[in-house]
């Protein structure tokens, strides 16, 4: 059964430092998703990808935030100077279309992220 | 106030009990999706539903758009169920098209002892 991926499944980055966290979506998915999860607390909503652009996006998916499809398999969310704060689980999803029937989103592994 | 809710918190059940776990949420919404959470951290989808009731296993969910309220059933409940249950929901524009984002709840914490 088709699957979304994740890598890695765990980082651990300096503050300040650039991390890029990997997703592959469901192939013949078209909208990508990523969330967060800091730890104890409930999943957020960060931003939302269709047709190579953000169609949505929350108040944490601020300038330090990216995302990016750069080969038309990955889908990648960037942070430019990692803050203790965002240390949480990242989780990618990825949904086919827009049509009713078909907006259930699968979620990835996650990767956790541990910014010392 | 948060606009997704759940009840209860946390939850602990024996072996072989019916288990209902209830949401409800303050917005106009296009669909409601039941997540499970490994211990792991790992997310899975059990419904989405937008009406009426859906089965799978030993699971099913129902909702109630009037009442802005869900349940998640579980039947003859299994120690391999514990996890946390989350109901999220996608909220829908003033102009009745869907937001593409979803709103999460707090999570059920479900404990199935042998």
């Amino acid at each position: 059964e088709p699957e979304v991926t994740q890598t890695p499944s765990h980082q651990v980055t300096q503050m300040g430092q650039e991390v890029i966290l990997r997703c592959v979506p469901i192939s013949n998915h078209l909208y990508f998703y990523w969330y967060r999860q800091i730890l104890g607390q409930k999943v957020e909503f960060l931003v939302s990808f269709y047709n190579n652009e953000i169609s949505e996006k929350s108040e944490i998916f601020d300038d330090q935030f990216s995302v990016e499809r750069p080969d038309g398999s990955n889908f990648t969310l960037k942070i430019r100077s990692t803050k203790l704060e965002d240390s949480a689980m990242y989780f990618c999803a990825s949904r086919r279309t827009s049509l009713r029937s078909h907006n259930e989103q699968f979620f990835g592994p996650g990767t956790r992220l541990t910014v010392l | 106030k948060n606009e997704v809710e759940q009840s209860p918190q946390n939850l602990t059940a024996q072996e072989g009990e019916f288990i209902t776990i209830n949401c409800s949420y303050s917005v106009g919404i296009s669909a409601l999706h039941w997540l499970q959470q490994h211990p792991g951290g790992g997310i899975v989808s059990l419904f989405m539903l937008s009406s009426g009731k859906k089965k799978h296993g030993r699971l099913i969910a129902t909702i109630n758009i009037q009442e802005k309220h869900s349940s998640l059933h579980i039947t003859a409940s299994h120690p391999r169920d514990s996890a946390v249950y989350i109901c999220a929901v996608r909220p829908l524009l003033k102009n009745q098209t869907s937001y593409d984002k979803v709103i999460f709840g707090p999570g059920t914490s479900l404990s199935v002892i042998p």
